[in-house]
């Protein structure tokens, strides 16, 4: 079935330092790609997404290109903030396999940022 | 605020017990998904329904059952509560039944004592 690995988290760093939260899939077909942020006590935001091969997907600084050849989707922001600090979540949705969707999450990694 | 309501935002019961939770999507939304989020298992799907049509089916137990209404709100019913599902139920809704991208609400932190 398919699957999505994150890098085990947590992770910590200091404002304005770059970011590279590592995730990689295992899909039939070809799925669309997301990252998702869950803040403390809320639900899950989409932060962005890409649905085919050399997509790159991008919003508020965070980038994510789909790499077909390497299984990858990995999530890079180039100077992160105090207000990244949060939960993120890769995931797929595997629209081919049946009539509906569903979405299959990684592990999720905390990120703090530290002044 | 992503327009997904879900209640009761907290619920502490007993094993052996039965709850309700209950979803109302975004306006004009038609597919309703249900998530269980765990320390030990994650995030992971329960189950989908479209329009009142059950879609897609996860990794949902016996014990649990779900449907949606006319109204197009969710239900999804837990029973013979273990300690096990205590845990973060997530209802997220989409436009269509193949959608990109869901909204996700709140969730209902349910604990099973």
């Amino acid at each position: 079935g398919n699957s999505v690995t994150q890098m085990e988290g947590p992770v910590t760093l200091s404002e304005e330092a770059f970011l590279t939260i590592n995730c990689t899939y295992t899909a039939t077909g070809y799925p669309s790609l997301f990252w998702y942020v869950q803040y403390p006590g809320e639900g899950l935001q989409l932060l962005l997404k890409a649905t085919k091969a050399d997509d790159k997907g991008s919003n508020k600084g965070f980038e994510a290109t789909y790499r077909k050849e390497t299984t990858s989707f990995h999530l890079e922001k180039g100077s992160v903030q105090v207000s990244d600090s949060a939960v993120y979540f890769c995931a797929l949705s595997d629209l081919g396999e049946t009539s509906g969707s569903r979405l299959t999450f990684g592990e999720g990694t905390q990120l703090t940022v530290n002044p | 605020d992503s327009g997904v309501t879900q209640t009761p935002k907290h619920l502490i019961t007993a094993t052996g017990q039965r709850v309700t939770l209950r979803c109302s999507p975004r306006s004009g939304d038609l597919s309703v998904y249900w998530y269980q989020q765990s320390l030990d298992q994650g995030l992971q799907f329960l189950i989908q329904y479209y329009n009142g049509e059950e879609r897609a089916k996860g990794n949902i137990l016996e014990r649990f059952s779900a449907q949606q209404f006319p109204d197009l709100h969710s239900e999804l019913n837990l029973s013979s509560l273990e300690l096990g599902d205590s845990a973060l139920y997530f209802c997220a809704s989409s436009v269509g039944q193949l959608a990109l991208r869901q909204f996700f609400g709140p969730g209902t932190r349910l604990t099973v004592l």
